[in-house]
């Protein structure tokens, strides 16, 4: 069975960083490219990002709105992808996903909700 | 980066109706499209992709077609369970990926 479980969610300051992880079951990690998606409350889904998996270079690529701020990175040995998130902004209060996937994405975790406010 | 615009925003239906779900493109995305339910709570779910190939376990009652620029999401005839907000996406021009804003399905 797939399973994709995000964590590392709460609430942090404006300015302040935060490291989400998605761990990961059920599938070959390593041959997969991952993704993040958030969607704010009460908002619909924004793509945020995604990495490649290593056989295509383990590259990423970036939504404008968190380009040079947030940075997708993976442990093909654990099973993990992180989206470390620094200079944190109000805007990117949201619930975070991990879906897998490069272009459309067929399985979802359950989210971790990041909440920016001082 | 291609806008992604749905119709209706709410679509009221009586189970056991159609529903016709519109997406349309800023421009053409070829047939790099997906279709997504959420239900309230919930974390998204393929439906479709490729424009009309059904995801894995997604019942024949959901079919999807167009390509291009315009693109329908059709649910032949409504179950309780199907009530939700259905999105959909491109991914034939990157970055971004974009989604559409989502058309509510409602019970009537």
């Amino acid at each position: 069975e797939v399973q994709l479980v995000e964590s590392g969610g709460g609430l942090v300051q404006p300015g302040r960083s935060l490291r989400l992880s998605c761990t990961t079951s059920g599938f070959s990690f390593g041959d997969s490219a991952m993704s993040w998606v958030r969607q704010a409350p009460g908002k619909g889904l924004e793509w945020v990002g995604f990495i490649r998996s290593k056989a295509y270079g383990g590259t990423t690529e970036y939504a404008a709105s968190v380009k040079g701020r947030f940075t997708i990175s993976r442990d093909d040995f654990k099973s993990i992808a992180y989206l470390q998130m620094n200079s944190l902004k109000t805007e990117d209060t949201a619930m975070y996903y991990c879906p897998r996937g490069i272009d459309y994405f067929d399985y979802w975790g359950q989210g971790t909700l990041v909440t920016v406010s001082s | 980066e291609i806008v992604m615009t749905q119709s209706p925003a709410t679509l009221s239906v009586s189970p056991g109706e159609r529903a016709t779900l519109s997406c349309r493109a800023s421009q053409s995305v070829s047939s790099n499209l997906a279709w997504y339910q959420q239900k309230p709570g919930q974390t998204p779910r393929l439906l479709i992709y490729g424009a009309s190939t059904r995801a894995t376990g997604i019942p024949a009652r959901f079919s999807g077609s167009g390509s291009g620029t315009e693109f329908t999401l059709t649910i032949s005839s409504l179950q309780s369970e199907d009530f939700a907000v259905y999105y959909c996406q491109q991914y034939n021009n990157w970055p971004p990926w974009t989604f559409g804003q989502g058309t509510k399905v409602e019970i009537k």
